[in-house]
């Protein structure tokens, strides 16, 4: 079946400008999370649904980042205002049950490549 | 929280070798330890994972063993082969943060 899916694969933005980054989750997916990773280190955890509940949104390093799952289905993170430091690949992982007291198996996205101008 | 180290950071080895990657955790309540294998520019894939009811699981040239009271877990590779060569990043799920904190990752390059 399909994996899932980010959109779009690159995206180049000028300092200032704010940008949207789409994930798409395996169908039926319950938990979706987001990650940025730096180059050359491992993701780090950015925040956390369960359906369309923001579970957690403790690893946003700022307010200029805002993450919204409006249907329990697709999720878009949008960068207000993007700043030089925001330049990472931003990928998308999501699981079939709730996180829970146990660990689930993350499928991750091919990730969102950010470069800021 | 949870702290994971991992290393070595780089692991060059020939065809062939075995190949042993390690990784420490500090939060003893975490309870689920994936690994994930990332060739440049693709997704991290799953390659194995282990529970801390489960000392050691393997899965042909792979395998992880998992040592709770030093809180390490390491991955092993046997007979490696050069489409072996990623970087591989170690994980662990603590429960009571709910979340996955990952390693710094190992650069495996492995030389025909």
């Amino acid at each position: 079946g399909a994996g899932v899916s980010q959109s779009p694969r690159y995206k180049v933005a000028k300092r200032g400008q704010d940008v949207a980054l789409r994930c798409d989750p395996i169908s039926g997916h319950v938990s979706l999370f987001w990650y940025q990773q730096a180059l050359g280190q491992g993701p780090e955890f950015l925040t956390y649904f369960q359906n369309e509940a923001q579970l957690d949104k403790s690893g946003l390093p700022s307010d200029r980042f805002f993450a919204e799952r409006p249907e329990g289905s697709v999720s878009t993170l949008k960068i207000q205002r993007t700043q030089q430091e925001d330049s990472a690949v931003y990928l998308c992982a999501s699981s079939l049950v709730l996180a829970g007291s146990f660990g689930e198996t993350q499928y991750f996205g091919p990730g969102t490549r950010l470069l800021v101008l | 929280g949870e702290n994971v180290e991992q290393h070595p950071s780089t692991l060059s080895v020939q065809e062939g070798d075995s190949a042993v990657i390690k990784c420490t955790y500090s939060d003893s309540a975490s309870n689920y330890f994936p690994w994930y294998k990332q060739e440049l520019g693709k997704r991290p894939q799953l390659i194995i994972d282990i529970r801390s009811n489960v000392g050691e699981k393997k899965d042909q040239r792979i395998a992880v063993t998992l040592n709770k009271t030093a809180k390490h877990f390491s991955l092993h590779i046997t007979e490696t082969q050069p489409e072996d060569s990623a970087v591989y990043f170690c994980a662990a799920f603590s429960p009571t943060r709910g979340k996955l904190t990952f390693g710094q990752g190992t650069i495996l390059t492995v030389h025909p």
